[in-house]
């Protein structure tokens, strides 16, 4: 089974208005960090946001949000106020602890988000 | 925030030769750093990660003798592809941590491989 879905392969929306990335997790894991981060055309991962699995409110980074509902085990992304520069591939990634004081990044297949003027 | 920095970001090579990226973590030590390869308009695959002054860790199905994994210090790690074959060619990104207990991980701008 995949550990990071995202069912969006692409996904379009208009300058300014709102837009929700989907992201679910599958984890047995009590301790766990989700990331998101945004890869634009010239290829560079930007981090945007992260969750920790004990971190009880959703975290935010200006314009970004992360809806996180742990029982359903999703880690959606809210962009607010979309711009033209958002357009981008955007990829949710979990990391879990792999034992011996190591851990694994596994990403998910990505959304490619074009933003319409 | 923390910087990674990744050289060369574009590298053609004829078959046969071998290629060394590196990546340097350039204002804290990264304990571990993280090796992954995209293929075009694909997800970031993990090929290996590479703490300090120990051999690297391979995941399953990424040949060790033909991607050499070096974290020779707390602000280097190198990947040397070596015979490389057109196959080889890929996009390769490394990204590199503070620590376990970091929420963020820092990646570098990535070292577009092309194997002629």
């Amino acid at each position: 089974a995949q550990k990071i879905t995202q069912t969006q392969p692409g996904m379009f929306v208009q300058e300014k208005e709102a837009v929700t990335l989907d992201c679910t997790y599958d984890t047995s894991d009590q301790s766990y960090g989700l990331f998101w981060y945004k890869q634009p055309s010239s290829g560079e991962m930007i981090f945007l946001i992260y969750q920790g699995s004990y971190d009880e409110q959703n975290a935010t980074e200006g314009r970004y949000s992360l809806n996180f509902q742990k029982a359903r085990k999703s880690a959606n992304l809210v962009i607010s106020a979309s711009q033209l520069g958002d357009s981008a591939m955007y990829f949710c990634a979990m990391r879990e602890y792999s034992g011996a004081g190591s851990y694994q990044l596994t990403f998910g297949k990505g959304t490619k988000l074009s933003v319409i003027p | 925030g923390a910087v990674v920095s990744q050289h060369p970001s574009r590298v053609i090579c004829k078959s046969g030769t071998s290629v060394k990226i590196e990546c340097r973590s350039l204002d804290f030590q990264a304990t571990t750093m993280f090796w992954y390869r995209q293929f075009p308009k694909q997800s970031l695959m993990l090929m290996a990660t590479s703490n300090e002054g120990s051999k690297a860790t391979y995941e399953q199905g990424v040949e060790k003798d033909k991607f050499l994994i070096n974290h020779a210090s707390l602000t280097l790690s190198t990947l040397t592809v070596t015979s490389a074959h057109p196959e080889d060619s890929s996009f390769y990104i490394c990204s590199a941590s503070r620590g376990a207990d970091t929420g963020e991980l820092f990646f570098g701008e990535g070292s577009r491989l092309t194997v002629l």
